[in-house]
């Protein structure tokens, strides 16, 4: 089975700094998909970005990129000139390639607080 | 249309009574999952529908548990002698899949339980 790992229940950042969220992640499987969810408060999930394990090169999304290293199994988050807006729980997910297997295996999250 | 709808938005129950939960999925989408989200943890799979069949099932999933999707559009999850441990965010997904590539889960704003 499948484990994602995040190990800070919480981080802050300065508006219009940049903050790094750690995730990890235990798989046997060699295809597969990791995504970056974000939570607002009393809000429905949304989808931050997403990487396909085959592809090397790292995803970005206009503030949002993160750092996928496969061998270490890892895939961090950097959001860059961060907004107030960005506060919210932050959660990375993975998923399976192969077909039937759609679920998402979350971390235990990330709250992220941003200081005016 | 305007995401995934998810009713009612609060529900709380006496430990013992029966409770029902319905999730409208976004219209085009085949695929429909249920996860349940506790205090300070990320959200856990319970099972999957693609169309109005049910694919996969969570060990989380009690005998207690029972959820359909009728005709494959919105689904119903219901939980027979609620006990407190049920307390949590019951949260709807939906996705769908494009030529070769499978859409993100779009998630709902969830139903928040409390068993008294």
């Amino acid at each position: 089975a499948q484990t994602v790992t995040q190990s800070q229940p919480e981080m802050s950042v300065q508006e219009a700094e940049t903050v790094t969220l750690s995730c990890t992640y235990d798989t046997s499987e060699s295809d597969y998909y990791l995504f970056w969810y974000k939570q607002p408060p009393s809000r429905q999930m949304i989808l931050v970005i997403r990487q396909e394990a085959y592809k090397q090169q790292n995803a970005t999304e206009n503030r949002f990129s993160v750092n996928f290293q496969k061998a270490a199994k890892s895939f961090s988050l950097k959001i860059s000139d961060s907004q107030l807006g960005d506060a919210a729980m932050y959660f990375c997910a993975y998923r399976s390639f192969g077909a039937g297997s759609y679920q998402l295996t979350f971390g235990k999250g990330t709250k992220l607080s941003v200081i005016p | 249309d305007t995401g995934v709808s998810q009713d009612p938005r609060h529900k709380i129950t006496k430990r013992g009574q029966n409770v029902t939960f319905r999730c409208d999925p976004i219209s085009e989408h085949n695929r429909l999952y249920w996860y349940r989200q506790t205090l300070g943890q990320g959200p856990e799979f319970l099972t999957y529908f693609q169309n109005e069949a049910q694919l996969e099932k969570s060990r989380l999933l009690s005998d207690r548990f029972s959820a359909e999707r009728p005709k494959g559009s919105f689904s119903t999850l219901e939980i027979q002698r609620t006990e407190q441990g049920d307390s949590a965010m019951y949260l709807c997904a939906s996705s769908s899949r494009l030529d070769t590539e499978d859409t993100e889960a779009f998630f709902g704003q969830g139903t928040r339980l409390t068993v008294v």
